[in-house]
């Protein structure tokens, strides 16, 4: 297996821009969570699903941000409008039972 | 999920055991510890995990206390390829129910020639 797969690398956008990061999780894998780092707030988890279905999406900042995961091999983060404090690299995991794996992540800026 | 506490940063000499404690004395009885690292710029990386009894595989071992309120995680010789932060994290895990999978400060380890 290619391991977790996330695209764009990197994505470089204007303030109020709409922005979609994609993810294709591990095949097998029923749980999938979204993080966010930043220098000032570490690895915050945004939200996770397990079997396509959003278990917490607690710690998703605002309305702005919103997640899906239309099937197991498939999910998206989506940030509309994004803003400047939105800039970090994205995270996305996939996992069965304990270990999780770590996609190469996304590095948004909103300039 | 239990909080966990680790020290911020840490050296270690080449070639020496590198110990890297942490704290978890609100731990409950099926609550997992689990050790992550993260080298720079790259995703974190699983090392290991255990419940009550020690673990060793071939990244690390895993000590934890038998009143299970602290661990730690002992790279055996360090290399300064294992330089990264450290995050111990105590995660709920069942066969049908499985918590977050928080991340704290974690603890940078430099290893040093």
């Amino acid at each position: 297996d290619a391991g977790v797969i996330q695209s764009p690398r990197h994505e470089v956008t204007e303030m109020g821009q709409e922005v979609t990061l994609r993810c294709k999780p591990i095949s097998g894998h029923d749980y999938l969570f979204w993080y966010r780092q930043t220098m000032m707030r570490g690895l915050e988890l945004l939200i996770y699903f397990n079997n396509n279905v959003p278990i917490d999406d607690s710690g998703m900042p605002e309305d702005r941000f919103s997640a899906k995961m239309p099937n197991a091999s498939f999910s998206t983060l989506k940030i509309q409008p994004s803003e400047p404090r939105d800039s970090a690299v994205y995270f996305c995991a996939s996992s069965r039972r304990h270990e999780a794996f770590f996609g190469q992540g996304t590095r948004l800026t909103v300039v | 999920d239990a909080k966990t506490t680790q020290p911020p940063s840490m050296d270690c000499a080449e070639g020496r055991a590198a110990n890297l404690p942490c704290n978890h004395s609100t731990i409950s009885g099926n609550e997992y510890v689990y050790w992550y690292r993260q080298i720079h710029s790259q995703g974190p990386q699983y090392i290991i995990h255990g419940l009550k009894n020690n673990e060793t595989n071939e990244m690390a071992s895993l000590i934890i206390t038998e009143d299970r309120k602290s661990s730690t995680l002992i790279l055996p010789h360090a290399t300064l390829r294992d330089t990264a932060v450290y995050y111990c994290i105590v995660r709920l895990t069942g066969s049908s129910n499985t918590g977050k999978l928080i991340f704290g400060q974690g603890t940078t380890l430099q290893v040093k020639p």
